[in-house]
């Protein structure tokens, strides 16, 4: 069964360090990879996908996130931090193919980012 | 372009009492979905929708029930609202072929009391 791990619940960053977000996922096919960011009170924005070809994928407000198979990871990355990144960051995945229930997401528990000034 | 609506924003219910959650986008999306979010839990899928008159249970399914007579409209029917219904809920809809991208709605916050 797919499923998605973000082993990191809560994480705080100084304004202008690096950061990084761990994902893995599990499944047997080819996944689909996504992160959504969550502000609070607000819905979920794509901040970037991962369908295939190079592994490294830029994404908006400055995110990206390299996809290795071997370790079955999809981990963000910012390389500077602002204050207006301190929200809820999702990883999901989804099935490659085709049917109904092809492209359902499984998205992972979360990580909550708090930004220190 | 209003994207994926939901109404309402915010909604109290006494245990036992029913009430529907509406979603409607305007992108001509043949897919539409529910999810519940409860806090550290992720977003969990109750139902989704793969065209008009066409639904299917999710990870979640018991106590809501879904219908899609028209492309734009996926509403979510509680009835006999539980405490354990007390959640936020979100609506997503995505086109059709690959690329799997949801564009969600605002969310309906629901407490049951």
């Amino acid at each position: 069964a797919q499923s998605v791990t973000q082993p990191d619940i809560h994480i705080t960053v100084s304004e202008g360090a690096s950061l990084e977000l761990r994902c893995n996922y599990s499944y047997g096919a080819t996944p689909y990879l996504f992160w959504y960011v969550q502000s609070p009170g607000q819905g979920l924005q794509l901040l970037l996908k991962y369908f295939s070809g190079d592994t490294l994928v830029q994404g908006i407000k400055g995110f990206e996130a390299e996809f290795k198979r071997s370790q079955s990871s999809f981990n963000l990355r910012k390389p500077s931090v602002h204050w207006s990144d301190a929200a809820e960051y999702f990883c999901a995945v989804g099935a490659a193919g085709y049917g109904g229930s092809q492209g359902n997401l499984i998205f992972g528990k979360g990580t909550k980012l708090s930004v220190k000034p | 372009n209003a994207g994926v609506t939901q109404t309402p924003k915010f909604r109290i219910l006494k245990i036992g009492q029913s009430m529907t959650l509406q979603c409607a986008q305007d992108m001509n999306h043949n897919y539409m979905y529910w999810y519940r979010q409860d806090p550290g839990m992720g977003l969990k899928l109750i139902y989704y929708s793969v065209g008009a008159g066409i639904t299917d249970k999710g990870e979640v399914p018991n106590g809501y029930n879904v219908s899609r007579s028209t492309t734009e409209d996926f509403p979510l029917r509680l009835e006999l609202a539980a405490p354990s219904q007390t959640s936020v809920y979100f609506c997503a809809s995505r086109g059709a072929g690959a690329g799997y991208e949801q564009y969600f709605g605002p969310g309906t916050r629901l407490t049951v009391t």
